[in-house]
């Protein structure tokens, strides 16, 4: 079974403060996340990523997290701003077979960062 | 500069009538992917290039039909469109696949199709 999942469909954060996106996946053999942001009537952009032989990959703002016991990973962004309000999507490279290269999207968590 | 480029951004067709969707890259990549997204939903793969090998996803409708007559190019066909089939159609692409398929896919901006 590969799964990707983001349990929250909505996430308010005040702007300066913490935005923190949560995602969870259910196959083990996932060796690999991937963050993308998409704004309306565009196509996802990549974001951030990490290996599962990290637990931190953090680029200016962002930050992921992985908990590979809980089969867990966050997305931190600080602080947050205005235009960083749009749909996040985690995703994982499917394994096994012929999997290789299709990504499996969670169904996003779509952030609003107001003033 | 766009490197993946979907023509047109909107599309509207008729119930039954076929569609073609149109997709190009700059990236020179191996790989080319189509995703159907619907409101609130994941994108959900329906079929990807590796170069000239075709790859259909298991759930993928008959409906649905691609071709790829070269690196850069890659089009969707719909051969006979009904009112489940109005979504957003995400192309992708990326270097490769196996070690390869650690790299970020890259995607255009969507073709955003209705139907009548």
């Amino acid at each position: 079974d590969q799964q990707v999942k983001q349990n929250s469909p909505s996430l308010s954060v005040q702007e300066g403060r913490i935005s923190i996106l949560n995602c969870d996946y259910t196959n083990s053999m996932f060796d690999y996340f991937l963050w993308y942001k998409k704004y309306p009537a565009e196509g996802p952009t990549f974001l951030i990523s990490i290996s599962s032989i990290k637990d931190k990959n953090e680029d200016g703002r962002f930050t992921v997290f992985l908990n590979k016991s809980a089969k867990h990973l966050s997305l931190h962004i600080v602080p947050s701003q205005p235009g960083d309000s749009a749909v996040y999507f985690c995703a994982a490279p499917g394994r096994g077979g012929n999997q290789g290269g299709k990504l499996i999207f969670g169904q996003g968590t779509e952030l609003s960062v107001k003033p | 500069d766009a490197m993946v480029i979907q023509n047109p951004r909107y599309q509207v067709t008729q119930f039954g009538k076929p569609v073609t969707l149109s997709c190009s890259q700059t990236l020179n990549h191996n790989v080319m992917y189509w995703y159907q997204q619907k409101s609130s939903q994941a994108p959900k793969l329906l079929f990807h290039y590796y170069d000239k090998d075709f790859n259909n996803e298991a759930d993928t409708p008959d409906n649905f039909q691609s071709r790829r007559p070269n690196t850069s190019f890659c089009f969707l066909d719909i051969r006979s469109p009904g009112l489940g089939d109005a979504a957003m159609y995400l192309c992708a692409t990326s270097r490769g696949r196996g070690a390869d398929s650690n790299q970020p896919q890259h995607f255009g901006d969507g073709t955003r199709l209705s139907i009548l």
